[in-house]
């Protein structure tokens, strides 16, 4: 079946815009996650959805990063008034429910260059 | 905190020659333990896991890991390395709080497989 996708692949916008990034996660699939990875290091937490609710969102750096997944499906990543410090790829993941010791499977990611 | 740790940034090992990457990690708890590996501008493609039973676990491409509880260490190995085996890998700790699942995720380490 299909894996988790993501769009757009890259994403080059101005500083001070609005950006809007996409995951599609894996059919059946309760729990989504969103990490940031900055070039050089490993993937940072940002938020965790189970269905349409965020159980976790105590990763995003601040309150320009908003996530939404109003159906328990797809997932958009919101960042308001970009700064240059936002470039990064940012990956989604999902996984059956959730537990603990769960498989996570990633997206191929958005990178994000802000101008 | 949960942690892990890689100690290496780059490992370079010549093709043919047996690889190990290093993982330690820091949790409480019992831990569950995983490896992934990034291909450039690619996301994160899963390998193995550990979660109970046989300390050696073994994953895809011919990959295996080590648990061992003494050390908190989580190594991963492979036999005989092919170049297409360079990449970015990742170690990455499972671990459940109040919110469901969290994955910490090591900062990487760099293998070059040199033929």
């Amino acid at each position: 079946g299909a894996g988790v996708s993501q769009t757009p692949s890259n994403k080059v916008t101005e500083k001070g815009k609005y950006v809007e990034l996409r995951c599609d996660p894996i059919s059946g699939h309760t729990a989504l996650y969103w990490y940031r990875q900055s070039l050089g290091q490993g993937p940072e937490f940002l938020i965790y959805f189970q269905g349409t609710g965020a159980a976790d969102d105590s990763g995003l750096p601040n309150d320009r990063f908003f996530a939404v997944r109003p159906e328990g499906s797809v997932s958009t990543l919101k960042i308001q008034r970009t700064e240059r410090g936002d470039s990064a790829m940012y990956l989604c993941a999902s996984s059956f429910s959730g537990r603990a010791g769960e498989t996570q499977y990633f997206g191929p990611g958005t990178r994000l260059l802000v101008l | 905190a949960q942690s892990v740790a890689q100690p290496e940034d780059q490992v370079n090992v010549a093709e043919g020659n047996p690889l190990t990457v290093k993982c330690t990690y820091s949790v409480s708890g019992n831990p569950y333990l995983f490896w992934y590996v990034q291909y450039p501008n690619r996301g994160l493609q899963f390998l193995l896991k550990y979660i109970t039973g046989d300390n050696l676990v073994k994953g895809s491409y011919g990959f295996e890991a080590e648990f061992n509880k003494s050390q908190t260490s989580f190594h991963l190995k492979k036999p005989s390395a092919l170049v297409s085996d360079s990449a970015l890998y990742f170690c990455a700790v499972s671990f459940r709080d109040n919110y469901g699942q969290n994955f910490v995720f090591g900062p990487g380490t760099r293998l070059s497989v040199l033929p």
